[in-house]
């Protein structure tokens, strides 16, 4: 079945940075547009950007921009976002999200969401 | 900049009743970019709505889309326990490409 597998949760110390994965299965990983969304605590859905599968070409949300890399590895169907110079309000859970679209435009598989907190 | 706003914040109602959830768009958003989702505690989103009025694969028909132009609505029209839960609309494809709305909690009255 489709599905997206994110990697495990992270405890990161600010101004360090993290990388989560979000490995693709069920599908063609190249046919599909990769968003990332995240939610902090007690809050709601902050669109981060996307990847491009195929091209590799990526938009990012203007609040990132500067700090978030969208990669991917199209070998082992796998999507990546990095984001540097962490502070305490980017824990957050962080999810991946394929988007379908042709007409319509929507996230129809998500990741569970990884849990990134920022601690000192 | 599309800002979308969600109304209520809450919704405290019981199951049996109907449950009206609204979606404004600070801009006109096509139709076919509007969707909604569901989030349940400790879990992730997931889709229930795409292009306005279409309903995902295995939704239950007492869910419905409407709406165009600045104006979306959701409609649940017996709320079940499962039902209970956070709903967000979502716009693609203006700056930002993706929007959320701030979110409706359906709490039991």
């Amino acid at each position: 079945q489709v599905q997206l597998v994110q990697s495990g949760a992270e405890v990161k110390k600010p101004g360090a940075s993290v990388k989560v994965s979000c490995k693709a299965s069920g599908y063609t990983f190249t046919g599909y547009y990769m968003h990332w969304v995240r939610q902090a605590p007690g809050q709601g859905l902050e669109w981060m950007g996307r990847i491009n599968p195929n091209s590799g070409g990526t938009n990012y949300a203007q609040k990132f921009q500067g700090r978030v890399t969208m990669t991917r590895d199209t070998s082992i169907s796998t999507a990546y976002m990095e984001l540097s110079r962490l502070r305490s309000d980017d824990t957050a859970v962080y999810y991946c999200a394929r988007l379908r679209g042709v007409f319509y435009y929507y996230m129809d598989v998500w990741g569970k969401g990884t849990t990134v907190t920022v601690s000192s | 900049e599309i800002v979308l706003t969600q109304s209520p914040g809450t919704l405290s109602l019981s199951p049996g009743e109907r449950a009206t959830l609204s979606c404004r768009a600070s801009q006109s958003v096509s139709s076919s970019y509007l969707a909604w989702y569901q989030q349940k505690p400790g879990q992730a989103p997931r889709l229930l709505i795409y292009g306005a009025s279409s309903r995902a694969t295995g939704i239950p028909d007492r869910f419905s889309g409407s709406g165009s132009g600045t104006d979306f609505t959701l409609t649940i029209s017996r709320l079940e326990p499962e039902d209970f839960a956070v709903y967000y609309c979502q716009q693609y494809g203006s700056s930002p490409l993706v929007t959320f709305g701030g979110g409706t909690k359906v709490e039991i009255k």
